[in-house]
């Protein structure tokens, strides 16, 4: 069980906006941790979507944003895309771990 | 370009020692910006943080496996390894493993660092 939690799936038509939402606690999100998401595409390895809440590397679309409030953090899409279909990742910090936490992951079906 | 490539077997036995090398190019693994870490999936699940370590040998393990790991640099190589021993068949996995930064937008150190590269990754299935 992950101690991030999120949708096990969401779909959305091309064109259309979908949000994938990243539940924590006060250990992790909720003690102001940062939370960062990934994409990973079909047999592939993870790739940085969004680092800091809000930011996005060089080379990532401006469709995909960040945002965190309190103990949750959403991802969101816009103008979904055929080539969006992956499966979707956050993770942040863990202080009664000490360490790097990941959530469920959340398959993104483009109907 | 950094890019980071795993190594090591593809099939352990059970109760044996799966061991690990991932070789960094293209960078330095001496940087004080980052970690080095260790990340795996078991088939058909998500992602699972195993460990990490600093260029100069500190470590940080997830307690849910402290117990079996071990995580080493060798900086004149530009590799780290990992070891997990005791291995049973829910060890199998895809490991990966992953640059760590240290520092937020700002530059400023944080602890919740994120993997900003990754290798490919190598699957390990633990059978007799």
């Amino acid at each position: 069980q992950s101690v991030l939690t999120q949708p096990p799936s969401v779909s959305g038509a091309p064109g259309q906006r979908v949000t994938i939402s990243c539940t924590g606690s006060s250990s992790d999100i909720g003690a102001g941790y940062d939370v960062h998401w990934y994409q990973q595409l079909p047999g592939t390895a993870p790739k940085l979507l969004i680092f800091g809440n809000i930011n996005r590397p060089s080379g990532v679309p401006d469709r995909f944003s960040g945002s965190k409030s309190g103990t949750s953090a959403s991802l969101a899409i816009t103008g979904l895309q055929v080539e969006d279909e992956a499966d979707y990742y956050c993770q942040s910090y863990d202080s009664s771990l000490s360490g790097s936490v990941f959530g469920g992951g959340t398959k993104l079906t483009v109907l | 370009q950094l890019q980071l490539q795993e190594s090591g077997p593809g099939l352990v036995k059970p109760s044996e020692t799966l061991s690990l090398t991932c070789t960094v190019s293209g960078g330095s693994i001496s940087s004080s910006s980052y970690y080095w870490g260790w990340i795996r999936q078991p088939p058909g699940k998500g992602l699972e943080w195993i460990g990490k370590i600093y260029y100069s040998g500190n470590t940080y393990y997830n307690p849910s496996l402290k117990s079996r790991v071990t995580i080493s640099i060798d900086t004149s190589k530009n590799q780290f390894s990992l070891k997990l021993g005791s291995v049973t068949a829910a060890d199998t996995a895809v490991y990966y493993c992953a640059r760590l930064s240290r520092r937020g937008v700002s530059g400023v150190l944080i602890l919740a660092s994120y993997f900003d590269s990754w290798g490919q990754g190598t699957l390990v299935t633990v059978s007799s």
